[in-house]
């Protein structure tokens, strides 16, 4: 079965600075894909940036990236030069080969708030 | 103008009520999905849909019954709800069920069980 873990509840970071949302996965398949995706207060799901498992660089999105180690099943994504609508809680998701067609599993998320 | 438009946003109904949830996609996706976002609990997946056809039912209670006349709208029909089913319920499409493809969502129906 499918895991992610975001250890992060919550997450704090000054305007314009970076700072990284960590994510852990586990699978046993070879072959899968990764998902970030941001919530506003408002409740709709952004889609960030995707990652598979199979790609040779790490997936950037502008001032998004994702910090790929395959060997260590992590996921972290990286925002640089944040700003105050980045405010919103994240979500870290996957999809693998195995599972049925369609089905993403999703972290409990990390809430961030940036502060001016 | 959003892609995927859920309708209502906000939904308060009594336990004995029956009510639907819609959602349209203007993507031209061939997947659509059901999710149930509680408070303090991960995004739970609920239906699948590709192409018209139901390939994911995740241990869903009957008085959940989804609908997906065409690959375009999909529906939720709600009948003798309990107020654990009180959440905020988003609807999702993505261009095909295949691994690679991200999940474009709605703003949500924040259902309200009394």
């Amino acid at each position: 079965a499918q895991k992610i873990t975001q250890t992060q509840p919550g997450m704090f970071v000054q305007e314009k600075e970076a700072v990284t949302l960590d994510c852990t996965y586990d699978t046993s398949d070879p072959s899968y894909g990764l998902f970030w995706y941001k919530q506003p207060s408002s409740g709709e799901m952004i889609f960030l940036i995707y990652q598979g498992s199979y790609d040779q660089q790490n997936a950037t999105e502008g001032r998004y990236s994702l910090n790929f180690q395959k060997a260590r099943k992590s996921a972290n994504l990286v925002i640089s030069a944040s700003q105050l609508g980045d405010s919103a809680m994240y979500f870290c998701a996957m999809r693998d080969f195995n599972t049925n067609a369609g089905k993403s599993t999703f972290g409990d998320g990390t809430t961030l708030t940036v502060k001016p | 103008e959003t892609g995927v438009t859920q309708t209502p946003r906000h939904l308060v109904m009594g336990m004995t009520n029956k009510k639907s949830l819609k959602c349209e996609q203007h993507l031209g996706h061939n997947a659509m999905y059901w999710y149930k976002q509680s408070a303090k609990k991960p995004l739970e997946l609920m239906f699948v849909y590709n192409f018209k056809e139901q390939t994911e039912n995740n241990s869903v209670p009957s008085r959940f019954s989804p609908e997906c006349p065409n690959s375009s709208h999909l529906f939720l029909h709600l009948h003798t709800l309990q107020p654990e089913d009180s959440a905020l319920y988003l609807c999702a499409s993505s261009q095909s069920n295949r691994r690679d493809q991200p999940q474009h969502f709605g703003d949500g129906t924040r259902l309200s069980i009394l």
